[in-house]
């Protein structure tokens, strides 16, 4: 089974507006983290945001916020006001075993191309 | 602070060459990792290097293999290149505990002919 789910291969968005997207993750540890990343064409792996397992509030970095729903195992990444630079793709990731663990290794989605049109 | 940096950007090798990467972490980090990415693959984990030791080891054979130096620097080598090998070869840094975020460097595009 995968660990890392993302649905939707593309999104597309106006600009200014919000989008979601979505990322489901599958564990049985109880101290994990989740991660996303935007990957434009250049390549280079962009870090987003973070969220913890225990982390009571919902992450959040300037335009990007995350969804966390433990119990239902989602991590869905907002994006407020769109930009035509953020049209790139998007990944969601996961640490498990966070808590006195030594997994150091991210295990990734397939990620979701996003395109900003104008 | 400088990101991380990798070297060379774009490779291109033939079937049984054998290529060396590299990847200098942000000033600090002691942790580098290593991914593959591929479009049929996605992106998979090599191996993760802390204080010159491997620490974890992803499922790939043995024609590939790393090392970290004292400085922290990391190489990677892939021998007896096959053609399933070209893909985007991503190095990432952290401090070095679990709950460390990853940055990752431009990568290295390495293509086999």
């Amino acid at each position: 089974a995968q660990k890392i789910t993302q649905t939707q291969p593309g999104m597309f968005v106006q600009e200014k507006e919000a989008v979601t997207l979505d990322c489901t993750y599958d564990t049985s540890d109880q101290s994990y983290g989740l991660f996303w990343y935007k990957q434009p064409s250049s390549g280079e792996m962009i870090f987003l945001i973070y969220q913890g397992s225990y982390d009571e509030q919902n992450a959040t970095e300037g335009r990007y916020s995350l969804n966390f729903q433990k119990a239902r195992k989602s991590a869905n990444l907002v994006i407020s006001a769109s930009q035509l630079g953020d049209s790139a793709m998007y990944f969601c990731a996961m640490r498990e075993g966070t808590s006195g663990g030594s997994n150091y290794k991210l295990t990734f989605g397939k990620g979701t191309l996003l395109t900003v049109n104008p | 602070k400088a990101g991380v940096t990798q070297t060379p950007r774009y490779l291109i090798k033939t079937r049984g060459q054998q290529v060396t990467l590299s990847c200098s972490p942000i000033s600090g980090h002691r942790s580098v990792s290593w991914y593959q990415q591929t479009p049929g693959q996605g992106l998979q984990f090599l191996f993760e290097y802390f204080s010159e030791t491997q620490r974890n080891k992803g499922n790939f054979p043995g024609r590939f293999s790393g090392r970290q130096f004292s400085n922290s620097r990391s190489e990677m080598n892939v021998s007896t290149l096959e053609l399933g090998d070209s893909a985007l070869y991503l190095c990432a840094s952290s401090l070095g505990q679990v709950v460390d975020t990853q940055y990752f460097g431009p990568g290295t595009r390495l293509t086999v002919l």
